[in-house]
């Protein structure tokens, strides 16, 4: 079946600094890329739908300065955490609309120091 | 807002089947019923979609009702490895405009 990889898996930062996370559609073309976050307990909450080659649409309620999303190409996209608080620290999951279906990834786990 | 109400928790024996029931009373024609599950720190995984027929593959079954306002995903012989976090959801089949969202689910716990 089609694959979604994020990079990396875990990442460990300190307050202040921005963290970037790459999702990947391995073996198909994403028109459209899905971020999503999760606190401890609860469940996935969409923050953004990210188009290739447009700007991506954030949810309400999410910072849009705060979380950068980039759709460069039909097979990434990045979402990068700017000026990461502890706050921030969670498990963000990406997902990819191909083949008429969405697939997701299997996550990374932020932890802001 | 999610579109679907689920129970917040169930127990099932090892090798036993698993039922995990779902309402989706405001379901509209084009809308066809996904469940997934998510296995603690992983992504959600596919488990089975359908629009008004029963469904099954290799993992579960998938009923739905006649008036599609409610389905019932049954996992025929669960194991250990079946204990997770388990999504009923309602979209539009193959529209990638069409977002994923969830809901609390059901936390399935397979008891030996």
């Amino acid at each position: 079946g089609a694959v979604v990889s994020q990079h990396p898996s875990r990442v460990i930062c300190k307050s202040g600094t921005s963290v970037k996370i790459e999702c990947r559609s391995l073996d198909f073309q994403a028109t459209t890329m899905f971020w999503y976050r999760q606190f401890p307990k609860q469940s996935l909450m969409l923050m953004a739908t990210s188009n290739e080659g447009s700007k991506a649409t954030y949810e309400q309620g999410v910072e849009k300065d705060k979380f950068l999303i980039n759709h460069a190409s039909l097979t990434l996209s990045t979402l990068t955490v700017t000026s990461a608080h502890p706050e921030d620290s969670s498990f963000y999951i990406c997902s990819a609309f191909g083949l008429n279906e969405q697939f997701f990834g299997p996550g990374t786990r932020l932890t802001v120091l | 807002d999610a579109k679907t109400t689920q129970p917040t928790s169930m127990d099932c024996a090892e090798g036993r089947a698993a039922n995990l029931p779902c309402n989706h009373s405001t379901i509209s024609g084009n809308e066809y019923v996904y469940w997934y599950r998510q296995i603690h720190s992983q992504g959600p995984q596919y488990i089975i979609h359908g629009l008004k027929n029963n469904e099954t593959n290799e993992m579960a079954s998938l009923i739905i009702t006649e008036d599609r306002k409610s389905s019932t995903l049954i996992l025929p012989h669960a194991t250990l490895r079946d204990t997770a976090v388990y999504y009923c959801i309602v979209r539009v089949a193959g529209a990638s405009y069409d977002k994923v969202i969830f809901g609390p689910g059901t936390s399935l716990s397979v008891i030996p």
